[in-house]
């Protein structure tokens, strides 16, 4: 596609539910990256994935928050357990590399209630 | 982390230059110094990157010091569209370091 494109845009959910993310990357963009924003607050990485390479994985933040990649396609993250402080938005980017520019989607605003 | 230093808020008048500093003293010799936007409600927007010399795009200028400890991103004549959060990063292992960047504020 044209774009980062990512799904749902909006979800709400209950404390205690799991939810799966889903990110469609550029065509063609080997490397992918989710990334979390908390309300008023910077960028938080979370995960990293380049081609076949075992994804990087430093940034998540409990064993809650998986995530996984098919090749070079879809990525979905998904958060087991919701808590409170998992309401954040969702950012999806890709790349031709971990030095080229990235192009991020719109998010995923997850409110966990 | 790597980790840059740019001021929380600045404000300009529609139609004006504003430069929008930042700091990376820890920048290594071959990293890339990044710019990114993020406007209301959207994901960042690439702006412009580069390495040592000056860079221009159809969005801005790039500005990178001698000693490449600090850049600062030209908006040529700032625009209300141009009101966001902008982000100075560069790639620290597999990944950037988003701060909480410089917030701008265009006055009509």
């Amino acid at each position: 596609g044209a774009g980062v494109s990512q799904s749902p845009s909006n979800k709400v959910t209950e404390k205690g539910k799991d939810v799966e993310l889903r990110c469609d990357p550029i065509s063609g963009h080997t490397a992918l990256y989710w990334y979390r924003q908390r309300l008023g607050q910077g960028l938080e990485f979370l995960i990293y994935f380049q081609g076949n390479s075992a994804p990087d994985k430093s940034g998540l933040p409990s064993d809650r928050f998986s995530a996984e990649r098919t090749g070079e396609s879809v990525s979905t993250l998904t958060i087991q357990r919701t808590q409170q402080e998992d309401s954040a938005v969702y950012l999806c980017a890709s790349s031709l590399g971990a030095y080229f520019g990235y192009t991020f989607g719109s998010g995923t605003r997850l409110t966990v209630v | 982390d790597a980790k840059t230093t740019q001021p929380n808020s600045m404000e300009s008048n529609e139609e004006e230059p504003v430069h929008l500093p930042c700091n990376h003293s820890t920048i290594s010799g071959t990293d890339y110094i990044h710019w990114y936007r993020q406007l209301p409600s959207q994901g960042p927007e690439y702006v412009i990157h580069g390495l040592t010399s000056n860079v221009n795009n159809r969005m801005a200028s790039l500005a990178i010091a001698e000693d490449r400890k600090s850049s600062t991103l030209i908006l040529h004549r700032a625009t209300l569209r141009d009101a966001a959060v902008y982000y100075c990063i560069f790639p620290t292992g597999n990944q950037f370091y988003f701060g909480t960047g410089t917030s701008l504020t265009v006055i009509p």
